[in-house]
């Protein structure tokens, strides 16, 4: 079974720029949830999806990042514009479900460094 | 907003058991514990979760206390590829992460 696919893997930008990530969840998968991984710490959920709507995004800066999941199946995060302290690994994951016993899956991450 | 404290980092031998310790003292009777693991340069990955009862599973065992309010997560056989941050976490309705253990296997 192919697992998260996330691209691209690194992505080097100067602030003020924009960047966009994409994730291809589990095959199947209702449920995708973007974080951001600061060096350091543990992943901080951004936002997270259910088929194609938005189920949480309280943690998501919404004045300069943006996702969607047009069609319930792959999604892309943005950030326009980029700040020195958006330097980080950005984490999409997948479950069956939403509920609460439902394994994740995560990606391998797209780290961030902006100059 | 993590709802857990582990310790920073911990080291084992190869072989041995590793027992990563987790206190979760205001955890709520609908809360389940979970375990994640992240090896470095890559997503982390579900080991095992539980709810009152010990748990077992091919990756690792799960201890949780009759209080609920700590549990240990044992690596019966621990070897290099174990090295990893290890997570613990009260799930809700949503996955917060920690700092989590960093466990390092010595060989």
């Amino acid at each position: 079974e192919a697992g998260v696919a996330q691209s691209p893997r690194y992505k080097i930008i100067e602030k003020r720029q924009s960047v966009a990530f994409w994730c291809n969840p589990i095959s199947g998968h209702a449920t995708l949830y973007w974080y951001q991984q600061i060096l350091g710490q543990g992943p901080k959920l951004l936002i997270q999806f259910q088929n194609n709507g938005v189920v949480d995004d309280s943690q998501l800066p919404k004045d300069r990042f943006s996702a969607e999941r047009l069609k319930g199946v792959d999604s892309t995060l943005k950030i326009q514009p980029a700040k020195l302290e958006d330097s980080a690994v950005y984490l999409c994951a997948s479950s069956l479900r939403q509920d609460s016993y439902n394994e994740q899956f995560f990606g391998p991450g797209t780290r961030l460094t902006v100059l | 907003d993590a709802k857990t404290t582990q310790p920073t980092s911990m080291d084992c031998a190869e072989g041995r058991a590793a027992n990563l310790p987790c206190n979760h003292s205001t955890i709520s009777g609908n809360e389940y514990v979970y375990w994640y693991r992240q090896i470095h340069s890559q997503g982390p990955q579900y080991i095992i979760h539980g709810l009152k009862n010990n748990e077992t599973n091919e990756m690792a065992s799960l201890i949780i206390t009759e209080d609920r309010k700590s549990s240990t997560l044992i690596l019966p056989h621990a070897t290099l590829r174990d090295t990893a941050v290890y997570y613990c976490i009260v799930r809700d309705y949503k996955l917060s992460f920690g700092a989590g253990t960093t466990v390092t296997v010595r060989a």
